[in-house]
């Protein structure tokens, strides 16, 4: 079966840059149409996207967001990075990695499988 | 961007309860619409997609439809383990977009 984990820093200081790692087992993110996203949801609010990675490498992200992001994949450890530079407290939130249900159009994105969310703190 | 308006923003029902949760989409997104479950500490759960299509795993009581701008999600006898927040999402274009969630209260 799918599963997801997130693993990273649970305290960063404002202007730092957040690394975010989502190890996952159960599927490969080579095969045609496999992809996996990034979401957060700041506390007491909704859930926001961040970004996408797909089977070719190709990546999209949220245009609010897009110049401080980047999601890269390592298939050989089986592991997908976020990156989130210049930190704020703002961006306090819980970060999920989530698998994407897999479709050739890179359009249709819906997330079928979460890991349980990391809790990242933005405080000096 | 789409945005994606859901109504209420928080409910009170009893257990047993017919609900009904709305979404509008900002723009036409046919039938590209998805429903999730998030209790708080947990993963979120994809429940429906393609409006109307139940996730494996996903109770017979939960029901989605809809299509083009205006789309519902019924829950036809509320059970206590149904008490969380549900979001609606778009998946028709870039950016993913997210309702704004509606919370689901125990009355």
């Amino acid at each position: 079966q799918i599963t997801l984990k997130e693993s990273g820093p649970t305290l960063v200081k404002p202007t730092e840059t957040l690394t975010l790692t989502c190890t996952f087992s159960g599927f490969s993110l080579t095969a045609p149409g496999a992809g996996m996203g990034w979401i957060r949801q700041p506390p007491g609010k909704a859930l926001e996207w961040l970004a996408v990675i797909y089977w070719d490498d190709d990546k999209r992200y949220s245009p609010s967001l897009n110049p401080r992001l980047t999601i890269t994949k390592d298939t050989s450890e089986n592991q997908v990075v976020l990156t989130m530079t210049n930190m704020d407290p703002a961006d306090t939130g819980t970060y999920y990695c989530a698998h994407r249900r897999d479709a050739y159009d890179i359009l249709t994105n819906y997330f079928d499988y979460w890991g349980q969310g990391t809790l990242v703190t933005v405080s000096s | 961007d789409i945005q994606m308006t859901q109504s209420p923003s928080s409910l009170s029902a009893s257990v047993g309860d017919r609900v009904t949760i709305t979404c509008r989409a900002s723009q036409s997104i046919s039938t590209y619409l998805n429903w999730y479950q998030h209790k708080v500490g947990k993963a979120p759960k994809l429940l429906i997609y393609a409006a109307s299509t139940k996730q494996s795993g996903a109770p017979s009581r939960f029901s989605g439809s809809g299509s083009g701008t205006d789309f519902t999600l019924t829950i036809s006898s509320l059970q206590p383990e149904d008490f969380a927040t549900y979001y609606c999402q778009q998946s028709y274009d870039l950016p993913v977009t997210f309702g704004q969630g509606t919370r689901l209260e125990i009355k």
